[in-house]
């Protein structure tokens, strides 16, 4: 399994981009790259996945260099609802294990 | 609407007793989870199951058990509670391998 390295946590200002990186040295060829989100009290929920370069959503955008060891997960503007954990997971399709981590706690303030 | 539930949300139990925690899910997707989160350790996986009458261990499965009778539950089975095991335990489910996995509520567990 490819393990992954990230900030244990991050302090933003509301309306403020916030960039959190990932590292994955170890990331396998089939590996896919998957951020989430969770929220004290409840589930992680999905935000973004990707392979390579670029990917977009409602939510946030997922830049991946050539090289694929890491990856970085952008929020725009981001608002005090954006307080919460955030995991960056590498997985391949046909490998369900994953690892979770620790995760990086984004903290937003006023 | 499609939804994965847990329950109960709640449990208290005590040392030594057996601990069945349910998971159902409506997505009708082939893949189940059992995940511990505790503080400090993130979220660790304890069992899996690809399909009915699959099961897989995690990275943490000593003194738990699942089993997979159809598409929809995974039951966790903690079969002698230890204070050890007091911790919140979500289940989730994905369709295939790559896919976004989705989570359950969590269940709250405390083992005195």
């Amino acid at each position: 399994l490819a393990k992954t390295t990230q900030p244990i946590s991050m302090d933003s200002y509301e309306g403020q981009e916030v960039n959190i990186t990932c590292s994955h040295n170890n990331i396998a060829t089939n590996d896919y790259i998957t951020w989430y989100q969770q929220f004290p009290s409840q589930g992680p929920r999905f935000i973004i996945q990707g392979y390579k370069t670029k990917v977009t959503n409602e939510v946030a955008s997922l830049f991946i260099p050539a090289d694929r060891k890491s990856s970085t997960l952008s929020l725009p503007r981001v608002s005090l609802s954006d307080t919460a954990v955030y995991y960056c997971l590498v997985n391949s399709g046909g490998y369900q294990k994953v690892t979770f981590g620790i995760g990086t706690k984004l903290q937003v303030i006023p | 609407d499609a939804e994965i539930t847990q329950s109960p949300r709640h449990k208290i139990t005590e040392t030594g007793r057996q601990v069945t925690l349910a998971c159902h899910q409506t997505w009708n997707h082939n893949n189940m989870f059992w995940y511990r989160q505790d503080l400090g350790h993130g979220l660790r996986l304890i069992h899996y199951s690809y399909g009915v009458h699959d099961t897989n261990k995690g990275e943490v499965s000593d003194g738990y058990s699942v089993s997979r009778s159809n598409t929809e539950d995974l039951p966790l089975t903690l079969e002698s509670a230890a204070s050890s095991q007091t911790s919140v335990y979500f289940c989730a489910s994905s369709l295939t391998g790559a896919d976004e996995q989705y989570f359950g509520p969590g269940t709250r567990l405390t083992v005195t």
